[in-house]
């Protein structure tokens, strides 16, 4: 079966500060999704990372993926209020049928 | 466009009471999908339809019934809910469940319906 971890589950941190959130998984998988969701929102896709190594970035965000260490990040650099959300990572398995989340990180940006 | 519909918004009802939840989409997407969430919780994946036959059931209780009617829709039918079944019940669709090799096959989501037992 496969588990996916998130840390932290809650993250507050302030404007302009850089953090990391992680996501751990445990069994091989080679596609792996973050997503935002606001309160009471749906989830909007952030980052698909495809391959080992595999790097994006999006304005404040940037994911990378460790398929040996079955490892991906999510590194905020100097955030803002607006990045204030709650983000999952969401792993797939190998016949491309299932997503598992993690249990999502509840971001607070304070000014 | 990469829009999944979900219709109604909020729906609530009594525990004798039969609804149904809605989905569309215009993707050309043959892979669909019903997820609950709990509030604070993730997603959790309830049935998996492809090509238009239903491909996973995660064991949901039968007074949860799916119905792909077309490729471009998907129905949730709801009869004799319990209290414990209140969630947001979320959509989602994709270019094909098990393509594993396709470089984007990317899950997109509706927004979802909030639904109250009561």
């Amino acid at each position: 079966e496969l588990k996916v971890e998130q840390n932290p589950l809650f993250l507050s941190m302030q404007e302009g500060k850089n953090y990391t959130i992680y996501c751990n998984y445990s069994t091989t998988s080679d596609r792996l999704y973050w997503y935002r969701q606001d309160p009471g929102k749906s989830l909007e896709s952030l980052f698909v990372l495809l391959s080992n190594g595999a790097v994006k970035q999006e304005g404040r965000l940037m994911a990378s993926l460790d398929t040996k260490a079955r490892l991906s990040t999510l590194h905020i650099t100097a955030a803002v209020h607006d990045l204030s959300a709650t983000y999952f990572c969401a792993v797939e398995d190998t016949s491309g049928s299932r997503l598992t989340f993690g249990e999502g990180t509840q971001l607070t940006v304070n000014p | 466009d990469t829009e999944v519909t979900q219709t109604p918004k909020h729906l609530v009802m009594g525990m004798t009471n039969k609804k149904s939840l809605k989905c569309e989409q215009h993707m050309g997407h043959r892979a669909m999908y019903w997820y609950k969430q709990k509030a604070k919780k993730p997603p959790e994946l309830m049935f998996v339809y492809s090509y238009e036959k239903l491909s996973i059931n995660e064991s949901v209780p039968s007074r949860f019934s799916p119905e792909c009617p077309n490729s471009s829709l998907l129905n949730l039918h709801l009869h004799a809910l319990q209290p414990e079944d209140s969630a947001l019940y979320l959509c989602a669709s994709s270019q094909g469940e098990g393509l594993a090799n396709l470089a984007k096959n990317i899950q997109y989501f509706g927004a979802g319906t909030r639904l109250s037992v009561l």
